[in-house]
This record gives C-alpha cells, structure tokens and sequence, in this order.
C-alpha cells in the first residue's frame, strides 16, 4: 500500500460547481498536511496548510483532515476555469529539520466555462 | 506570500555536459530545501534533501555523484547534474523550508527547470 493515495482523475465539472478533493494516507505519523495546485509546466503552489485533525477556510478553498480516518479534503466552492489544475496533496510526519513531503500523484481537474 | 526563485527555468545540453541549477529563497532563510523531479503526468519524487553547510541527503536510487548538491549559504542550493544524458531530461523542482520563527515551517516551490539533454 502506498503512503498516500489520490485519485489522478481527471476530472471535468462545470463553472460554479463544487469540487471535492481526496487523499487516503496510511502513516499515522503524518500530522502536517498540504494542498498544492500546479499548472501546467509550472512549480507547485501551496494552497492550504493544515495540522492535526480540522477544518481550514480560506476564500473558496476549505482543507479538512480527518486524522482517525487517515482522509484529507480539499474544497473548491463556486469553481471558476482558472482552477484548471493538477492538485497535489502532500503531508509530512514534522515540521522541522529535514522532514519529507509526502505527495499524491495529483487530481487533474478541468472547470469548464 | 514567500518566493523561491529557480534559474534556469529551462535548458538544452548536449548529452555529456554538465547543467546546474540553481534555487534561491528569495525573502526568507532556509536551512532545508528539497529537490525533485516530475515526469510528464506523474507526481513529484524526491531526490534529496539539501541542508545547509552540510552534505546532501538522497534517496534511495538517486545517484549522488550524478546529481550534486550543494547548498553553501542559507538561502541557495544548486543541483548539478553531471554529465547528462537523455534519459535525465525531466522537470526538477526545488522547494524550501521557511525555517523564521512563526513562519509554521511552510514549504514553498520554485516554478521548475525544464532540462533537456539531446
């Protein structure tokens, strides 16, 4: 089993709609956990930034982490072409030193106008 | 928010030359950074993580003396891959750790360094 699953999609919805974001992991170590969105042939953009367990709003985006469950969320409210991407979600054990990311291979996701 | 800047963001070699690139935090100290490569449609594999003043940490299967790292002061790495051959032509990524007080240790990403070696 892989330490984080995501599911590569792709996935297609209309303008306005919501989209809803998913990562399993399996290391119940992890306890810092990220949302990146990367656009075509660019360096990942960090979105949302959360630890332990909780929600996290900011604007359109909400991050949620169910700890108990090993199961990370990502929201998009009111989606708008622009949030064409590939969304990574990443998690790491600490948040010191030389700790690794952990990454999902990445939802592509497609806001048709 | 914080920037990483990577130079160059793209690059042709000839197969035998050596590239490097380079990784900067531009407004904050970063005593860890982190290099990767991306294949087309495939997510982020981690290389090796740089830490400042002493030598890098690879993971397993990543040649070291290919791929050298060097990350001499605390707000540049560089990654230079040595003697290149088409199979190293990929998308490498640096990333670096915000290590300033309250900064929550939050890793940002540079754009990228397309590499092709023909």
């Amino acid at each position: 089993q892989k330490e984080v699953e995501q599911d590569p999609g792709p996935l297609s919805v209309p303008e306005g709609a919501i989209v809803s974001l998913n990562c399993t992991y399996s290391n119940s170590a992890f306890q810092y956990f990220m949302w990146y969105r990367q656009y075509s042939r660019k360096g990942p953009e960090l979105l949302m930034y959360t630890y332990s367990s909780g929600n996290k709003e900011d604007g359109r985006f909400t991050a949620q982490v169910d700890k108990s469950s090993k199961y990370i969320s990502l929201f998009i409210r009111d989606s708008q072409p622009s949030d064409s991407a590939t969304y990574l979600c990443a998690m790491s054990a600490g948040e010191g030193g030389s700790e690794k990311l952990v990454f999902g291979k990445g939802t592509k996701l497609t806001v048709n106008p | 928010g914080a920037v990483v800047s990577q130079h160059p963001s793209w690059v042709i070699c000839k197969s035998g030359t050596s590239v490097k690139i380079e990784c900067r935090s531009l407004d904050f100290q970063a005593t860890t950074m982190f290099w990767y490569r991306q294949f087309p449609k495939q997510s982020l594999m981690l290389m090796a993580t740089s830490n400042e003043g002493s030598k890098a940490t690879y993971e397993q299967g990543v040649e070291k003396d290919k791929f050298l790292i060097n990350h001499a002061s605390l707000t540049l790495s560089t990654l230079t891959v040595t003697s290149a051959h088409p199979e190293d032509s990929s998308f490498y990524i640096c990333s670096a750790r915000d290590s300033t007080q309250g900064a929550g240790n939050t890793i940002y990403f540079g754009e990228g360094s397309w590499l092709t070696v023909v």
